[in-house]
């Protein structure tokens, strides 16, 4: 089955500068890779996702970009805020459909 | 107001006595999904329905049942709980039979600890 990696598993950046979050996916028939933010104590809300067709994508200070050769993508925000800091989880739709695999998670703190 | 509900919240239970965790959507979602989460291991799926009478496996469905008798339910059973079942229970719901088709919505969370 498919199999997700994500790293770093936590991230400290300083308020303003940027952050990016990698993961690697082993199923190369994947083609749907949907990110979600998760605060403390909250359930995960839906940040970004894209599609095997598209390299990049871009809303406000995110982005993801995907890489199919390589079977990675990333996440990239830019000009980090406090409300920024929470976990972050990526995920593949494996080959099967209606199966979501997600990545460990990444812990991100900014820091003012 | 459109949402994904679960109860109870919290639960403390012992080996063995079996529970349920209701899950309700008022969106009439096809789709509907478990997640367990521990840390370090993110969301690992546990079973998923595309519709009413039409359930499958997750990645770790050992020890879970669930069902789907009305398009607005997705109960989580588990029959005789294990400490191993300690963790974070997430149910999900998307409008359409498929992950990729649109946007995952998810309760919020039944927090299970199994003495």
């Amino acid at each position: 089955g498919e199999n997700v990696e994500q790293h770093p598993s936590t991230l400290s950046v300083q308020e303003g500068d940027s952050a990016v979050i990698k993961c690697t996916y082993s199923d190369s028939a994947s083609n749907y890779f949907p990110w979600y933010k998760q605060e403390l104590g909250k359930r995960p809300q839906l940040i970004i996702d894209i599609r095997s067709n598209v390299g990049e994508k871009k809303d406000q200070r995110i982005a993801v970009t995907l890489n199919k050769t390589a079977k990675h993508f990333s996440l990239h925000i830019t000009e980090t805020q406090p409300e920024d800091s929470a976990v972050y989880f990526c995920a593949a739709e494996g080959a099967a459909g209606n199966k979501l695999t997600f990545g460990g998670g990444t812990r991100v703190l900014v820091k003012p | 107001e459109a949402q994904v509900t679960q109860n109870p919240r919290y639960l403390i239970t012992v080996t063995g006595k079996k529970l349920t965790v209701t899950c309700s959507q008022n969106m009439n979602h096809e789709y509907m999904s478990w997640y367990r989460q521990d840390p370090g291991l993110g969301l690992r799926q546990i079973y998923y329905s595309m519709n009413v009478e039409v359930t499958d496996k997750g990645d770790v469905p050992e020890g879970y049942k669930v069902s789907r008798k009305e398009k607005r339910n997705f109960p989580l059973i588990l029959e005789s709980p294990s400490p191993n079942q300690t963790s974070l229970y997430f149910c999900a719901s998307s409008l359409l039979g498929g992950i990729g088709t649109d946007t995952q919505y998810f309760g919020p969370g039944t927090r299970l600890t199994v003495l």
